[in-house]
């Protein structure tokens, strides 16, 4: 199979802190990884794709500087949330992807919640 | 601007009979299709994918149909178990390239109950 980790699952911290966020592919080397978020009954939105040591890119209306993603290596990649507030409280999910034409696979997902 | 539509929120199934589940998209340049299961607390699982120059793919009980012509396409689940109820979600994406390379366009899903 393809299996993706997500960790922490849920998290719950006061305003201001930095959060991070990990994805993990389990037992596939993964040369681009995606981080979605989804608002309440919304679809997943696509927040930035990641390539394995290059530069993320974000898709528009997300701010780079708040929302860091970082893909050291070909099975893990992280998204930090920085100062974060109340209104970055949201579910995200990251995927990974083998290559070009392969399915993305979903790790669980992260409940954020900012006090 | 909702580029892949699941106009119906919900469906339900008799165990047995077969399920249909519907999707729609405006994007012409999409040309790679897929259906993701999704239960709750989980993240989504891939079930099935289909490119643009196939209109049919088949694994074991799920049939994805895509017709390009009237950018629709469609998973028929056959025979459904109760099991597969779930959230039922198809993505898009254009996977010629540029910055967007990969970038899935998700429907809104469907709520897939199966009933014993």
């Amino acid at each position: 199979g393809a299996v993706v980790s997500q960790h922490p699952s849920r998290v719950i911290c006061k305003s201001g802190t930095s959060v991070k966020i990990e994805c993990r592919s389990l037992d596939f080397q993964a040369t681009t990884m995606f981080w979605y978020r989804q608002f309440p009954k919304k679809s997943l939105m696509l927040m930035a794709t990641s390539n394995e040591g290059s530069k993320a890119t974000y898709e528009q209306g997300v701010e780079k500087d708040k929302f860091l993603i970082n893909h050291a290596s070909l099975t893990l990649s992280t998204l930090t949330v920085t100062s974060a507030h109340p209104e970055d409280s949201s579910f995200y999910i990251c995927s990974a992807r083998r290559e070009v034409g392969q399915p993305q696979h979903f790790g669980d997902g992260t409940r954020l919640s900012i006090l | 601007d909702q580029q892949v539509k699941q106009n119906s929120p919900s469906l339900s199934v008799q165990e047995g009979r077969i399920s249909i589940l519907n999707c729609d998209y405006t994007n012409s340049m999409f040309d790679y299709f897929l259906w993701y299961k999704k239960y709750p607390a989980e993240g989504p699982t891939f079930l099935i994918s289909i490119s643009s120059i196939k209109d049919k793919n088949e694994d074991g009980r799920f049939t994805v149909f895509l017709n390009k012509s009237a950018k629709h396409l469609s998973l028929h689940i056959v025979p459904s178990q109760p099991g597969d109820s779930a959230v039922y979600f198809c993505a898009a994406s254009a996977d010629a390239g540029g910055t967007s390379y990969g970038k899935l366009t998700f429907g809104q899903g469907t709520i897939l109950t199966v009933h014993p």
